[in-house]
């Protein structure tokens, strides 16, 4: 089934310690993006990329680091943890193509610091 | 500057109809996205307006007036799962989507 997977689903992380969120997308969508998703705020986007090779920043980027070696991966790198990291991360791609740009997300990633 | 309004929660009867409104304030735009969340689930795409006027797919309807900065989401013959939060996006001069807080939508028997 075409989609997006993420992973993992759920994981509980120490302060400090590094983590990487994993997203495929089988769809061969140009764009990918990383949002989070926290209690009575909207979805804020973390990083993105427009195609193969190129990353962006976006709203809420510090201390989070993203790569797109290939079309199909868009880890997401947390490299010191902290505790308002606590967050459900979605991972969601596009064609990227302007206008109708409608976003497939994946089920999602959530994230506990202690 | 750039922001996005809509009410934090609604309540409608099954069978009902409901409005979900949405405001928006941006310097650039170009459309307006409806998505659905279930608890616990990943968004999934509604509607998209571009221009003004109304768009209807079936028992769901968007609504855009580019003039006064609103939408909203119509949803006709509420059924329980309709239960859900729906969120309000704008795409800005950037083609970056500017995302609302979402509305919880509760529908009781």
């Amino acid at each position: 089934i075409a989609g997006i997977t993420q992973a993992p689903t759920s994981q509980i992380l120490a302060a400090g310690r590094r983590m990487t969120l994993r997203c495929t997308q089988d769809m061969r969508h140009n764009a990918m993006y990383w949002y989070r998703q926290d209690l009575g705020l909207g979805l804020r986007l973390i990083h993105y990329s427009n195609t193969a090779g190129t990353t962006g920043k976006g709203e809420v980027p510090d201390g989070y680091s993203v790569s797109r070696a290939n079309t199909d991966d868009f880890p997401l790198t947390l490299a010191s943890a902290v505790p308002s990291q606590t967050s459900v991360y979605f991972c969601a791609s596009s064609t990227g193509k302007s206008g109708a740009n409608v976003l497939t997300f994946g089920a999602g990633s959530r994230l506990t610091v202690l | 500057g750039q922001n996005i309004d809509q009410p934090t929660e609604m309540t409608a009867t099954e069978g009902a109809i409901v409005q979900i409104n949405c405001t928006y304030q941006t310097s650039g735009f170009n459309g307006l996205f409806w998505y659905q969340q279930h608890a616990g689930e990943a968004p999934t795409f509604l509607s998209y307006n571009v221009l003004d006027g109304l768009e209807e797919k079936g028992r769901f309807s968007s609504f855009l007036s580019r003039s006064k900065g609103y939408s909203y989401l119509l949803l006709k013959e509420l059924q329980m799962k309709d239960s859900a939060s729906y969120l309000c996006a704008h795409m800005d001069s950037n083609y970056q989507l500017i995302w609302g807080a979402g509305t919880k939508l509760i529908i009781k028997p």
